[in-house]
């Protein structure tokens, strides 16, 4: 059975720490890795990523994916109050399109 | 970037009664929508894929007759909670991929569904 798991599962952290998330995945049809940030309802778009050792960046968060070890990591540095939110790793099953996400990591920023 | 509306934010019914959640594609066709359920503190669970023009697939465990899922137009999905019971109570939420990039999945802003 596919899934998808995060770590660790909550986090507390003061502002200016940086923070790795990590995802791992056992999906057996591949196509994508996504990660989201919900703060209180929708979910919103950090990144995609399709390939390996490619780091994605935006800001002070960056993403990277070893599809290799089946595994993504997010990280964030010079983390502020504003960065706490549940972040949340899907992957993409490129034969039904649909999208098995994780549990979550629950991030806290503490000023 | 686009835009999904979801309508109602809240809602509050009797047991019983059937309420209705609207997921619209505001500026992008969306051949496929997606209704998950989430439970506080926990991650999203897919109920059923929505294509545009033919019948949902629903996941294991999922009632069809329960969760009617309506996918008449490229821009409008529906899930509609009949009979409510109590323990139907949760947070609803829709996303929709653009069917012209196929890439990424945007989220509406979520229904919150208090079944008393």
């Amino acid at each position: 059975e596919d899934k998808v798991v995060q770590s660790p599962l909550s986090l507390v952290v003061h502002e200016g720490d940086t923070v790795t998330l990590n995802c791992s995945y056992e999906v057996t049809n591949f196509r994508s890795l996504l990660w989201y940030k919900q703060e209180k309802k929708a979910p919103t778009f950090l990144f995609m990523l399709t390939s390996s050792g490619i780091e994605k960046k935006s800001g002070r968060l960056s993403s990277i994916l070893d599809k290799k070890e089946l595994f993504s990591i997010l990280n964030i540095t010079a983390t502020q109050t504003g960065d706490s939110a549940v972040y949340l790793c899907a992957v993409e099953d490129r034969r039904t399109y649909k999208y098995i996400f994780g549990t979550g990591t629950r991030l806290k920023v503490l000023a | 970037g686009a835009v999904v509306s979801q309508h109602p934010s809240r809602v509050i019914c009797k047991s019983g009664t059937s309420v209705k959640i609207e997921c619209r594609s505001l500026d992008f066709q969306a051949t496929t929508m997606f209704w998950y359920r989430q439970f506080p503190k926990q991650s999203l669970m897919l109920m059923a894929t929505s294509n545009e023009g033919s019948k949902a697939t629903y996941e294991q465990g999922v009632e069809k007759d329960k969760f009617l899922i309506n996918h008449a137009s490229l821009t409008l999905s529906t899930l509609t909670v009949t009979s409510a019971h109590p323990e139907d109570s949760s947070f609803y939420i829709c996303s929709a991929r653009d069917g012209t990039t196929n890439e990424k999945l945007f989220f509406g802003s979520g229904t919150q569904l208090s079944v008393l």
